[in-house]
């Protein structure tokens, strides 16, 4: 079954700061992987997906992510921190056949002024 | 696009009561998922429809959980009795299922809360 790691409960970073979240995946056939993000008490919004096309995929609100085969890996990164992007973060990967979406734990990320 | 909506958005309850979570998905959806978010647990997948039809409900933890989805436009999930460790937030989300990769819309939760 497949499995998604995200790496760091917590990333605190400064407003312009590089983010980079990190997040990992088990899967034996070629994934579909997501980035999901929650603003407190809201529901998750894709943020952007990988779907077998180009290997960096772009998303909303200057974030993007590079699907890295030989590393497993699929992190998500932003070059320029601003204070709204405080939130938490979810990688997800499709279970292979079905609908189905496994979720990280998440990332909770915290941007200082 | 009203999105898909949830309600009640909270609920309190006391153990033994009988809980009832609902949710409209997005108008032309036909897959329709329950989650459950714990901080212990994360984001877990109860149980998902498509046409109506429960596909996978391998994430139900127990009897005391059952879902339905009579038409297109509506599901209930659950809880009969409920107990201190189903307090949690409750997620419906809804997608076009398309047979490739499709992504899930997410209602606002219902936080539940049984004492």
């Amino acid at each position: 079954a497949q499995s998604v790691t995200q790496l760091g409960s917590h990333v605190s970073v400064s407003e312009g700061a590089l983010v980079l979240l990190r997040c990992n995946y088990s899967s034996s056939v070629p994934p579909y992987l997501f980035w999901y993000v929650q603003y407190p008490n809201q529901g998750l919004q894709l943020l952007l997906k990988y779907t077998s096309a180009a290997t960096l995929v772009k998303g909303i609100n200057g974030f993007e992510a590079e699907f890295k085969k030989s590393e497993t890996s699929f992190h998500l990164t932003k070059p320029s921190a601003h204070m709204s992007d405080a939130a938490e973060y979810f990688c997800a990967v499709e279970e292979s056949g079905s609908e189905k979406l496994v979720f990280g734990k998440g990332t909770k990320l915290t941007v200082n002024p | 696009d009203a999105g898909v909506i949830q309600s009640p958005r909270h609920e309190v309850t006391e153990m033994g009561q009988e809980v009832t979570l609902r949710c409209k998905p997005i108008s032309g959806h036909n897959s329709l998922f329950w989650y459950r978010q714990t901080m212990m647990r994360g984001l877990e997948l109860l149980i998902y429809f498509n046409n109506n039809v429960p596909i996978d409900d391998s994430g139900m933890p127990e009897d005391r959980f059952s879902a339905k989805m009579p038409n297109a436009s509506f599901s209930t999930l659950k809880i009969q009795p409920s107990e201190p460790r189903d307090s949690a937030v409750y997620f419906c989300a809804s997608s076009l299922s398309s047979g490739s990769t499709d992504t899930q819309y997410f209602g606002p939760g219902t936080r539940l809360t049984v004492l």
